[in-house]
């Protein structure tokens, strides 16, 4: 089945640490999105790729970069985690940059920071 | 700009009662509108969508949800509850324009709880 993946499902990390989260899909989408989401809170988009040009929202700290080396691969960087990056990040895909198209999800990844 | 509000962020239900999950959306230009279903340490899937196509959309699960211009409203039904839909369900809504086009909007979601 053609789907999004996010490796690792949990990951533990130490405040100050760098922490690499990694993100794959075989939709063939042009779009990755990764979003952050806090406790019973909703989605908060991070940055995004279309194709090769990245779009970063103008509230996302600079401790959070990213990476999209091919089509199918996209990874958030983080740099120094702090007690606040604590969240579920997921990682979304859409065909294309076009308002109508949904976006998929993948099962995230929960980032606790210690 | 597009927003999204969804009215009640817990909702109870009894097993077999009718789901109803409220949103409004404003938006200056006709909206195109999504309901994503939450569980637990999950990613979001999507439930239906709205693309103007029609003012009734049915989505998966025996959800449907009903596009309503006049009350800006794009509300989230279902006949009879289960106890697999008790989720987090979000409203969102598609940007329009520019480098943004395509992104979504979440409203903050809602919680819903289905008693036995």
């Amino acid at each position: 089945d053609a789907m999004v993946i996010q490796n690792p499902r949990y990951q533990v990390t130490q405040f100050g640490k760098p922490v690499t989260l990694s993100c794959s899909q075989t939709l063939n989408h042009n779009v990755m999105y990764w979003y952050q989401q806090k406790s019973s809170q909703a989605p908060k988009l991070l940055f995004h790729y279309y194709d090769k040009d990245f779009n970063n929202e103008a509230d996302t700290p600079d401790n959070f970069q990213s990476r999209r080396p091919n089509t199918s691969f996209c990874f958030l960087d983080i740099r120094s985690p702090g007690l606040g990056d604590a969240a579920m990040y997921l990682c979304a895909t859409s065909r294309d940059k076009v308002v109508s198209y949904e976006q998929y999800f993948g099962p995230g990844t929960r980032l606790t920071v210690t | 700009a597009q927003s999204v509000t969804q009215l009640g962020s817990h909702v109870s239900v009894s097993e077999g009662a009718l789901v109803l999950l409220r949103c409004n959306y404003s938006s200056s230009v006709p909206p195109y509108l999504f309901w994503y279903v939450q569980y637990p340490n999950q990613g979001l899937q999507l439930l239906l969508k709205y693309t103007s196509a029609a003012t009734l959309v049915k989505g998966i699960n025996g959800f449907e949800a009903e596009f309503k211009k006049s009350e800006t409203s794009f509300h989230l039904t279902k006949p009879s509850a289960h106890m697999s839909d008790a989720a987090e369900y979000f409203c969102a809504v598609s940007t329009p324009d520019g480098g943004s086009q395509g992104n979504l909007i979440f409203g903050k979601g809602t919680k819903l709880s289905v008693k036995p």
